[in-house]
């Protein structure tokens, strides 16, 4: 049971380069989220997906886009990166019926300059 | 949206000692109050968590208090040692089926030997 993983670890991008960052889990969990963690500012959500088949806007979506490929896969992708979006993305799942803890992935450091 | 403000921001204390982080949110529709710890490099875990029906959980060193009536929760960990060393984050579900969770910008805790 791998839980939430995450690829890739770490990745440097060119201002204007795409790139998806893929997250899987193995729980059957049907929630699926992706954050941003920035210094001081916590970790503020980019997109989730309730289950499989919908996805919602969180906090800070501009300049990404996700897909729910299937229950267990829920990718992050940027279509013309930019120094801002410099950060580590977590990815979390939650099982939902109930259930409301949230388990994280080990996350991406990205890099775009 | 729910707006979660947590402090203080960086906090040391002796070891041996007790620290207390608190934590304010705005929904009060908010039934779900969670802790995460996250150590250099790693992802968040969550530690303990509180729901909206409860005042008070304790889980060995650590406890959570909440205060619905003030909309305020706080997390007491006690004869801190080293290992406690880590930025804490708190969080804040709302509740009508919400499946956002928006957390405070974190507390660095150092625990001094």
């Amino acid at each position: 049971n791998a839980g939430v993983t995450q690829t890739p670890k770490f990745q440097v991008l060119k201002t204007g380069q795409s790139m998806t960052l893929q997250c899987a889990q193995d729980m059957n969990h049907n929630s699926m989220y992706w954050y941003r963690q920035d210094p001081g500012m916590g970790l503020r959500l980019i997109y989730y997906s309730a289950s499989e088949g919908t996805t919602d806007k969180g906090e800070v979506p501009n300049g990404y886009n996700v897909s729910r490929l299937n229950k267990r896969e829920f990718s992050l992708r940027l279509e013309s990166a930019a120094p801002s979006q410099t950060s580590v993305y977590f990815c979390a799942s939650r099982p939902g019926q109930g259930s409301y803890e949230q388990y994280f992935g080990p996350g991406t450091r990205l890099t775009v300059t | 949206g729910e707006n979660v403000e947590q402090h203080p921001s960086t906090l040391s204390v002796q070891e041996g000692d007790s620290a207390v982080i608190k934590c304010t949110y705005s929904d009060s529709a908010s039934n779900y109050f969670p802790w995460y710890k996250q150590e250099l490099g790693k992802r968040p875990q969550l530690i303990i968590d509180i729901r909206s029906n409860v005042g008070e959980k304790k889980d060995q060193r650590i406890a959570v208090t909440l205060n619905k009536t003030a909309k305020h929760f706080s997390l007491h960990i006690t004869e801190t040692q080293p290992e406690d060393s880590a930025v804490y984050f708190c969080a804040a579900y709302s509740g009508a089926g919400s499946y956002q969770l928006t957390f405070g910008k974190g507390t660095k805790l150092s625990v001094i030997p």
